[in-house]
């Protein structure tokens, strides 16, 4: 079974806006927690935030914050005010605090930003 | 992350090689995980390494594929009698030993691994 799904392969905005990049996951894990990464063309992966599911506040840093709908399995990534430096792959990850607590990536979602 | 170390950053292999990938932690790091990424893909989850223990390999082919971690020395993912469809980018990332699940995996720059 799918863990985590990010159902927009590609999105395009105009830079400026904001920006919601979708993820969902399952799990019947009571304690997980959420990441997002930023995946660039030269390849590496950048860590942009993190939402543990006892959390009671959405998380934010900076430009990017996460809007956590728990009931919904949701943990949509925010970015506001976009720049062309945000053009990138964006993926979602979630790691179980049962079995291996291993991190399970979804597929991603390539963000463009045009002028 | 610059901290955790991936060579080499690109390996070609001819069909039939062995390919030897390195991953050195973070310092203060005793837990390293692997991940293979194809083209347009996600990271697929291979294996979940402790200092001399494999904590959980059910990403891993169940042939040519091995991992370890030894007490001294990067981890090392090997890939024996590699196929033209092991090509992909390989990605290690680091966790201290005492992690909660707030904690952050950092990630090397990857193995770009293309066999001809």
């Amino acid at each position: 079974a799918q863990k985590i799904t990010q159902t927009q392969p590609g999105m395009f905005v105009q830079e400026k806006e904001a920006v919601t990049l979708d993820c969902t996951y399952d799990t019947s894990d009571p304690s997980y927690g959420l990441f997002w990464y930023k995946q660039p063309s030269s390849g590496e992966m950048i860590f942009l935030i993190y939402q543990g599911s006892y959390d009671q506040q959405n998380a934010t840093e900076g430009r990017y914050s996460l809007n956590f709908q728990k009931a919904r399995k949701s943990a949509n990534l925010v970015i506001s005010a976009s720049q062309l430096g945000d053009s990138a792959m964006y993926f979602c990850a979630m790691r179980e605090i049962q079995g291996a607590q291993k991190l399970v990536f979804g597929q991603g979602t390539r963000l463009t930003i045009n002028p | 992350n610059a901290g955790v170390m991936q060579n080499p950053r690109h390996l070609v292999r001819r069909r039939g090689q062995e390919a030897r990938l390195r991953c050195s932690p973070m310092k203060g790091h005793s837990h390293v995980y692997w991940y293979r990424q194809l083209p347009e893909e996600g990271l697929k989850f291979m294996v979940y390494l402790q200092k001399e223990n494999i904590i959980d390999e059910s990403g891993m082919p169940k042939e040519r594929f091995s991992a370890e971690f030894p007490k001294e020395g990067p981890s090392i993912l090997r890939i024996q009698q590699v196929v033209r469809g092991d090509s992909a980018a390989y990605f290690c990332a680091s966790l201290p030993p005492y992690g909660g699940m707030n904690t952050e995996a950092f990630f090397g720059q990857g193995t770009r691994l293309t066999v001809v």
